[in-house]
């Protein structure tokens, strides 16, 4: 089973602040996605990132895929309180049939 | 809009019972799938279908199963429910094998007491 990482598990910031979440694995990946989950919601893919190195940017968000496609980070500039959710990283196996789905990172941005 | 719905929101549930929970999108999607998610542990997925009548066990089939008669609906089925059950329940579908984005519906809260 492929596992991904991500760190850090919870964050708390104000309005305003940069934050990077990450999200690592020992294992590569054919492609690599975001996800944001509201409470009483299901995920809402952000991403998806297929190439090493590739960088993609939606607003504030940045998402780095690693060059080993192993890891990737998502970098949020000048926070703000709607941007406050669980944000899940998720890799595909090489079939592209199946997701394996990182821990969350639980973000609260206060204004 | 793609739509994944849920049949229910929350339930409660005493231990060895047996519980459905249905997932129907209106998107004629050929792949369903099957999630626990608990805190910490991100999303599991318990089972699979890239089409009618067929299904494949993801990372935690144990104590579950799954019925798919219909394209459009997926069910999950604990035929004994025990309290390490308990948990959020997602269901999600997506067009075809290879196709990356899938959509989730809003999840079933499922207790088992």
């Amino acid at each position: 089973t492929q596992l991904l990482e991500q760190s850090p598990q919870f964050l708390s910031i104000q309005e305003g602040e940069n934050l990077t979440v990450y999200c690592n694995s020992s294992s590569v990946f054919s492609s690599l996605q975001w996800y944001r989950q509201e409470p009483g919601e299901g995920p809402v893919l952000l991403v998806t990132v297929v190439t090493g190195g590739e960088v993609k940017k939606l607003k504030r968000l940045t998402f780095q895929f690693g060059d080993a496609r192993k890891d990737s980070s998502l970098h949020i500039t000048a926070a703000q309180p709607g941007d406050t959710g669980l944000y899940l990283c998720a890799g595909f196996n090489n079939a592209g049939n199946m997701l394996t789905f990182g821990g969350g990172t639980r973000l609260m941005v206060k204004p | 809009d793609v739509k994944v719905t849920q049949s229910s929101r929350y339930l409660v549930k005493r231990t060895g019972e047996k519980v459905f929970l249905e997932c129907v999108q209106d998107m004629d999607h050929e792949n369903m799938f099957w999630y626990r998610q608990d805190p910490g542990l991100g999303l599991r997925l318990i089972y699979f279908s890239y089409d009618v009548k067929m299904k494949e066990k993801g990372d935690i089939p144990e104590g579950y199963s799954v019925s798919r008669e219909k394209k459009e609906r997926f069910s999950l089925i604990l035929e004994s429910a025990s309290t390490n059950q308990t948990s959020m329940y997602l269901c999600a579908s997506s067009w075809g094998l290879r196709t990356l984005t899938q959509y989730f519906g809003p999840g079933t809260r499922l207790l088992v007491l």
